[in-house]
């Protein structure tokens, strides 16, 4: 079944505990990008990758990390988690993000993240 | 840097009405794509069309229906015979050719029986 897998879907933290959300996409797509929701405030892009070992800043970078070694995975990674990332988050993925190839999103079921 | 607007935050009807919901878009670049996505109750995204900048023509979809106009940078959305299963968090976003993606803020649609 062709999907995106994000792991922990629900996680409680501490502020300044280092944690990782994994995302992982069988559908061998080009692009991944990783988002978060709050409340009033729609879906806001953290980073974007367009293939492997490429990566980019969205509109809400600060206090993120990601990388993107292999095509199928795109972690994201809280340093030092503080409360104002208390979110929930959503992995995306689509086939190319060029020119008239740009396809839609296909999301990740989300992960909602607690900083306390 | 572009942005979208939607400036309903919130439409509630009565089923079987129709339910126009409006998006309006800035970019400066001219090759573009829009798309509307629906999140359910039950949290999941899921696409629901994508269009191209270059490609103005209206679609139909069942009872469902999309607008887009240039010249207003606008790409409603309108809902034929609203039904309760339509309820949701509707969703237009705007991606450029590099990557960028950008949401509007949602609109909460509540369809009443």
């Amino acid at each position: 079944e062709a999907q995106v897998t994000q792991n922990p879907r629900y996680l409680i933290t501490v502020t300044g505990k280092k944690l990782t959300v994994t995302c992982s996409q069988n559908m061998n797509h080009e692009y991944m990008s990783w988002y978060r929701q709050d409340p009033g405030l729609g879906l806001r892009q953290i980073y974007y990758s367009m293939n492997v070992e490429v990566t980019d800043k969205g509109d809400v970078p600060e206090g993120y990390k990601v990388s993107r070694k292999e095509k199928r995975n795109f972690p994201l990674i809280l340093e030092s988690p503080s409360p104002n990332q208390t979110s929930l988050y959503f992995c995306a993925s689509t086939f190319s993000h060029r020119g008239p190839n740009t396809g839609e999103l296909f999301f990740g079921e989300g992960s909602r993240l607690t900083v306390l | 840097a572009q942005k979208v607007t939607q400036a309903q935050t919130e439409i509630s009807v009565v089923e079987k009405e129709d339910v126009t919901l409006d998006c309006v878009y800035e970019t400066r670049d001219t090759t573009y794509y829009l798309f509307w996505y629906k999140q359910p109750p039950s949290g999941e995204l899921v696409f629901l069309i994508r269009r191209n900048s270059f490609d103005e023509q209206n679609e139909i979809s069942g009872r469902y229906s999309w607008n887009f106009q240039k010249s207003t940078s606008s790409f409603n959305f309108t809902i034929t015979a609203s039904q309760v299963v339509d309820s949701a968090v509707y969703f237009c976003a705007l991606s450029d050719h590099a990557g960028k993606s950008t949401f509007g803020d949602g609109t909460t649609l509540t369809v009443k029986p």
